[in-house]
């Protein structure tokens, strides 16, 4: 089963510059979730789709980061303009309900993530 | 708000030691809580998912065990290697929903022959 996959794997951008990051899921994950993880915090959700719909977008900088899945597999993500601050690694995961012993889980698989570097 | 901790934030052992990470949270209303490996330039490898009904699973020299009443997990490595040098995340998801992942800061490891 092919994994999470992202690309590209690095960017270097000016400030101000725009970027866009691809993600294509586990084949038949409903879920796709984009994190962003600062050098040396564990990763924050920036946004969570259901099929193509966001179910999560609470923590997205909506004035300058957007996101999109088209048809509810692949997905974009945007930053324009950038800033220095959204130097990090985008990591992108899926998931699809599994039974377990006395409950539903919905274990994430990530990709290798998108180192973003903004000078 | 759900807030995980984890301790200690790095820890350097010899090769052969069994060791202990450590990781809280503040929400004790969790579906599972799952433990993630990540080495330098890579993503997440999940390690191991307990469901809020399980104490404790294992997966080869892993073990984690989950205190739901507390607010504590650990996992235990046993005989450490090098190899298992990394930094290692717990993760919980946020309230009622069941996909949104709450991180730690992670604990560094470093196993040195």
């Amino acid at each position: 089963e092919a994994g999470v996959a992202q690309s590209p794997r690095y960017k270097i951008i000016e400030k101000r510059q725009s970027v866009a990051f691809w993600c294509n899921p586990i084949s038949g994950h409903a879920t796709l979730y984009w994190y962003q993880q600062i050098l040396g915090q564990g990763p924050k959700l920036l946004i969570q789709f259901q099929n193509n719909g966001v179910v999560d977008d609470s923590q997205l900088p909506k004035d300058r980061f957007s996101a999109e899945r088209l048809k509810g597999v692949d997905s974009t993500l945007k930053i324009q303009p950038a800033k220095l601050e959204d130097s990090a690694v985008y990591l992108c995961a899926s998931s699809f309900p599994s039974p377990g012993r006395s409950s539903i889980t919905y274990e994430q698989y990530f990709g290798p993530g998108t180192r973003l570097t903004v000078t | 708000k759900q807030e995980v901790t984890q301790i200690p934030a790095a820890l350097s052992v010899p090769e052969g030691e069994n060791l202990v990470l450590n990781c809280s949270f503040t929400d004790s209303a969790i579906y599972n809580l799952q433990w993630f490996r990540q080495d330098p330039g890579k993503g997440l490898t999940s390690l191991l998912l307990i469901q809020s009904s399980q104490r404790e699973q294992t997966s080869g020299r892993l073990n984690a065990s989950l205190d739901k009443s507390s607010g504590r997990s650990t996992l235990y490595i046993a005989a450490s290697q090098p190899g298992d040098s990394a930094t290692y995340l717990c993760a919980v998801p946020g309230g009622t929903s069941y996909g949104k992942l709450t991180f730690g800061q992670g604990t560094i490891l470093t196993v040195h022959p």
